[in-house]
């Protein structure tokens, strides 16, 4: 079982729909949590990143943790073409001694005009 | 501020060979980490250097090294190349006691 699986998708939603991308982990030792946007031939952009559970809003996206399920979501309102990409959930541990991230295996979103 | 900057952007080599990739960290980070990322196995982590040493090491043979300049500057090394190896490879930085880590665009290699 991987540490952290994730639907690869892809998924396609017309414009302006709301997008619901999703992780599970394993380990409860997993403290943390973020959120990356990776286009076609970049490096990965960090986009949301939470400690605790609950929300966390940053305008259109909201990243959700429930540590008690180990699942974590991000939601994309009002979603653009300029969304499409692949979104990767990244987890670490919290030691600020390691950089080491576990990374989901992306989902590919695609939003059609 | 700059990003994080990698050398070169792409590299094609032949098995057998070494290759060296080359990662600068944003201003003011001292901490880098490298990944290596293809479509079977999605981003995996490779080590991390810290203050010139390596702090962690991921799952992969002893062919894959780095190191780290007193400038925070790193270099990885994969020597006698597989055609497995054909990957990008991406590093990230981040500054000592925050765990939030920012990437580079990576170098992608590919293995002929």
């Amino acid at each position: 079982q991987k540490e952290v699986e994730q639907d690869p998708g892809p998924l396609s939603v017309p414009e302006g729909a709301i997008v619901s991308l999703n992780c599970t982990y394993s380990n409860s030792a997993f403290q943390y949590f973020m959120w990356y946007r990776q286009y076609s031939r970049k490096g990965p952009e960090l986009l949301m990143y939470t400690y605790s559970s609950g929300n966390k809003e940053d305008g259109r996206f909201t990243a959700q943790v429930d540590k008690s399920s180990k699942y974590i979501s991000l939601f994309i309102r009002d979603s653009q073409p300029s969304d499409s990409a692949t979104y990767l959930c990244a987890i670490g541990h919290g030691s600020s001694n390691t950089g080491k991230l576990i990374f989901g295996q992306g989902t590919t979103l695609q939003v059609k005009p | 501020k700059a990003g994080v900057t990698q050398t070169p952007r792409y590299l094609i080599k032949t098995r057998g060979q070494q290759v060296t990739l080359s990662c600068s960290p944003i201003s003011g980070h001292r901490s880098v980490s490298w990944y290596q990322q293809t479509p079977g196995q999605g981003l995996q982590f490779l080590f991390e250097y810290f203050s010139e040493t390596q702090r962690n090491k991921g799952n992969f043979p002893g062919r894959f090294s780095g190191r780290q300049f007193s400038n925070s500057r790193s270099e990885m090394n994969v020597s006698t190349l597989e055609l497995g190896d054909s990957a990008l490879y991406l590093c990230a930085s981040r500054t000592e006691g925050v765990d939030t880590q920012y990437f580079g665009p990576g170098t992608r290699l590919t293995v002929l």
